[in-house]
């Protein structure tokens, strides 16, 4: 079965400074992942998708991730942090030909000045 | 504007009083679910279906039923809520080949 595991539930750091949010997913086939971000007491807006071609994947509002077969991770990543990312952020998967997400658990980034 | 629309936003119910969550897409979407969020558990599939008549459980669908009449809307039924079902509830739609999903704004449900 399908899992996805976000170590951190919560990432505090300050502003201007790099953050790396970490996702390991559990899969036996070819997968989709997705980051989406969830702003307070809103839904959630997709930030960015692997599903293939480069391992690389740049998304909105600065994040990019890379996705790493063998060590099955899809960490997400900023340079440098705005206040207004502070937000909760999910990692989700699917594999091949199936339209069903499975979330993480959620980091929240909290960005103090 | 592509979206997907719930309905209420917020809702306060008591324990054993039927409601109904309306989920409505205007993308022309095959798929559409519904998700649970809970603290610490992330958000977890209820029901979903596929298209018109064609639904199936999630991981999560004890105390839910759901229906889909009409490609647009896939409302979420409680048929007698109970505390256990106090959540953030979303829904979500796709089309067939895309993937990911667009996610309505959510639903705030208590159940007292």
């Amino acid at each position: 079965a399908q899992s996805v595991t976000q170590l951190d539930s919560q990432v505090p750091v300050f502003e201007e400074a790099p953050v790396e949010l970490r996702c390991n997913y559990s899969s036996s086939v070819s997968v989709y992942l997705f980051w989406y971000v969830q702003y307070p007491n809103q839904g959630l807006q997709l930030l960015l998708k692997y599903l293939s071609g480069s391992t690389l994947v740049k998304g909105i509002n600065g994040f990019e991730a890379e996705f790493n077969k063998s060590q099955t991770s899809f960490h997400l990543r900023k340079p440098s942090v705005h206040i207004s990312d502070t937000a909760e952020y999910f990692c989700a998967v699917t594999y091949t030909g199936f339209q069903k997400l499975v979330f993480g658990t959620g980091t929240r980034l909290l960005v103090s000045p | 504007e592509a979206q997907v629309t719930q309905n209420p936003r917020y809702l306060i119910t008591v324990t054993g009083k039927k409601l109904t969550v309306t989920c409505s897409q205007n993308m022309n979407h095959e798929y559409m679910s519904w998700y649970r969020q809970d603290p610490g558990l992330g958000l977890r599939q209820i029901y979903y279906s596929m298209n018109v008549e064609v639904t199936d459980k999630g991981d999560v669908p004890e105390g839910y039923k759901v229906s889909r009449k009409e490609k647009r809307n896939f409302p979420l039924i409680l048929e007698s809520p109970s505390p256990n079902q106090t959540s953030l509830y979303f829904c979500a739609s796709s089309s067939q080949g895309a993937v990911g999903y667009t996610f309505g704004s959510g639903t705030r449900l208590t159940v007292v």
